[in-house]
Formats: C-alpha cells, structure tokens, sequence
C-alpha cells in the first residue's frame, strides 16, 4: 500500500526559507515521479513542483520558480522542497503525491503559514 | 497553459437522483483525467484515473467518461456521504492543472 507522510512544515516569515521532506513507502520509488501540490485556504488544489525517478529532470509552476527547489534521495525513499523567499501566498497544505494513473497517492500534507 | 473549466459550481439534489458533472479542456488531454473528491479537512480522494476507471475501493455508482477536451463524472445515485467539492485534473501537459471544483449538495 502507498503511503506518503510530509514532514517539515511551520510558521515562517515572509522573505524565511523552511524544507518539506516526504518519506514514501509502500512501492518503488525509485521508478516513479514524484510531485509536490498545495492547496491555499478554501483554494482548490495547486501543482507546485516535479522531479522525474531518476532525479534527471525538473518542472515548477510558474509561481515558484526560481524560489523552491525539489529534490529527492532515491537510496532513502524520499523527496524533498526547498522554499526560499516565502510570500504570504505560498500559505497552504503542501501536499507530496505520484500521479501515474492507477498508481496514485497523495500523503495528508503539512501546513505552511507565511505570515510576521 | 491547459485550463480545466467546471460546470455547474454548485449542484444541488435530493438522495437517489443523478448527478452529472462537467469538465471542459482548452486543449486535448487525451485520456489523462482524473476525479476527485474533497471533503472538509481532507486530503483529495482518487475517484476516477484515466478518464474512465475507477480507482480501489471507490463504489461503483461513480463513473466517468470522456477523451480529448470533454469529460463527465457521473454519480448514478446520489448519497448522503456523497457532499463534498469535485476536482478534475490533468496530468498530460505542463504545467499539471486542477479545475475549479464542483461543489455537491445533498438537500
């Protein structure tokens, strides 16, 4: 059974960097990509950022890039999302998720507030 | 940018009726749809992948269809557990995109 569980969230100040971690069990991880969504406060759901299972590429939505970097350790089974100059708008549940058809999961999230 | 427009926003009916719900593609997705649920305080829920299947453990009064720019997640018979907000998704082309929600109500 996939299980996803994010780690890492908090409260942060605006222009604060803070790290999400996703420990991920349950299949194999390292032939699967790997996704990081949000979902702002009464918002529907966001897709922020991928990596591909091998590490080899990269995609961010345009209202992150440059500022979250993702990463993952195949050898660890997880994944990983740099924030850097956090704004108020990057308040939500930041969820990590595989999206491959019959294979897909989503963990419960954490929370990120951006706010002084 | 693929948008993903839901129709209608809110849809109302009483126990047993059907529902059908909409989701309209800018440009082809192909069959990389998905459904979903969301209940309050909850993570989304996989109903439907693929445009058409249903996902483990989802009950068989959920179905979908569609390809290419126009989809349909039906609920055959609507139940008192089913109120929550619908999302479609797509997962073809960058970025991923999500459709503004269909919100349920059972009167």
């Amino acid at each position: 059974q996939v299980q996803l569980v994010e780690s890492g969230g908090g409260v942060v100040q605006p222009g604060g960097s803070l790290r999400l971690s996703c420990a991920a069990s349950g299949f194999i991880f390292s032939s699967r990509g790997m996704h990081w969504l949000r979902q702002a406060p009464g918002k529907g759901p966001e897709w922020v950022a991928y990596v591909r299972y091998d590490g080899s590429s990269k995609y961010y939505a345009d209202s992150v890039k440059g500022r979250f970097t993702m990463s993952r350790d195949n050898s660890k089974s997880t994944t990983s999302l740099q924030m850097n100059s956090l704004k108020s708008e990057d308040t939500s549940i930041y969820y990590c998720a595989v999206l491959e058809g019959a294979t897909t999961a989503w963990g419960r999230g954490t929370l990120v507030t951006v706010s002084s | 940018e693929t948008v993903l427009t839901q129709s209608p926003a809110i849809l109302s009916l009483s126990p047993g009726e059907r529902a059908t719900l909409s989701c309209r593609a800018s440009q082809s997705v192909g069959a990389y749809l998905a459904w979903y649920q969301q209940k309050p305080g909850q993570a989304p829920r996989l109903l439907i992948y693929d445009a058409s299947n249903r996902a483990t453990g989802i009950p068989v009064r959920f179905s979908g269809s569609g390809s290419g720019t126009d989809f349909a997640l039906t609920i055959s018979t609507l139940e008192p557990e089913d109120s929550a907000v619908y999302y479609c998704h797509q997962r073809i082309n960058w970025p991923l995109t999500f459709g503004g929600g269909t919100k349920v109500e059972i009167k």
